[in-house]
């Protein structure tokens, strides 16, 4: 069974563009999740999708969006990027996103701006 | 909130030592999961190993195993037989229970060096 995929794995961009990611969970996962790495801050949580609804959200400003298709797809979009979304963001995916179930992340897609 | 704390930056261990990585976590939740993830160089992230809270029994895979002390709030991570595949970043997560959300809540994560 093919892993989480993302693309594009790696994306250069100026400031005040806007970016899409896009993450396509393993085969019958309906849960994901997005995640912002950067060095100084760490591993933060973004917001999480199950059956085209979010579900959760972290603390992050409304330049940052996602959404979920009817095939689980899921794809996050920054609009007017700053030198701060300079990051690696990765997606997770679950079977259903409960309690028991492991998250399997994917190679992330890595952010520069410029 | 809860809050997870790695307070080891950098650990180095010798091929086929043993090495214990740290990590305390704050929660008034009585039900969560603890988790320690693998992050190699330029890989992806991958589950090492899981607790389940209200399970008193450390789990254990293969050469991985965790020391659990819910009254502490502590969740050590060792590794025994070190490899030199096992060098990568190390992260604690925290997963709440009590709700239905994958949300994981991270630690800063430890850089493990093993040397041969």
């Amino acid at each position: 069974k093919a892993g989480v995929t993302q693309t594009p794995r790696y994306l250069i961009k100026t400031r005040g563009q806007q970016v899409t990611l896009s993450c396509s969970p393993i085969s019958g996962h309906r849960s994901v999740s997005w995640y912002q790495q950067t060095p100084g801050q760490g591993l933060q949580f973004l917001f999480e999708y199950f059956s085209e609804t979010q579900r959760n959200k972290g603390n992050f400003p409304g330049r940052f969006s996602g959404r979920q298709f009817s095939n689980s797809r899921s794809e996050m979009n920054v609009s007017t990027l700053e030198l701060g979304d300079s990051a690696l963001y990765l997606c997770a995916s679950s079977l259903m996103g409960q309690r028991q179930e492991t998250q399997y992340f994917g190679p992330g897609t890595r952010l520069l701006v410029l | 909130a809860q809050t997870v704390t790695q307070s080891q930056p950098e650990m180095s261990v010798q091929e086929a030592e043993t090495v214990t990585l740290s990590c305390t976590y704050d929660t008034s939740e009585s039900d969560y999961y603890l988790f320690w993830y693998k992050q190699p160089p330029s890989r992806q992230m991958i589950l090492v190993i899981r607790q389940e809270a209200y399970k008193q029994q450390n789990a254990t895979e293969n050469r991985f195993s965790v020391n659990f002390q819910k009254a502490a709030k502590s969740f050590s991570l060792k590794i025994s037989d070190s490899q030199l595949g096992d060098a990568a970043m190390y992260f604690c997560a925290y997963r709440s229970a009590s709700y239905n959300t994958d949300k994981l809540i991270f630690g800063t994560g430890t850089r493990l060096q093993v040397f041969p």
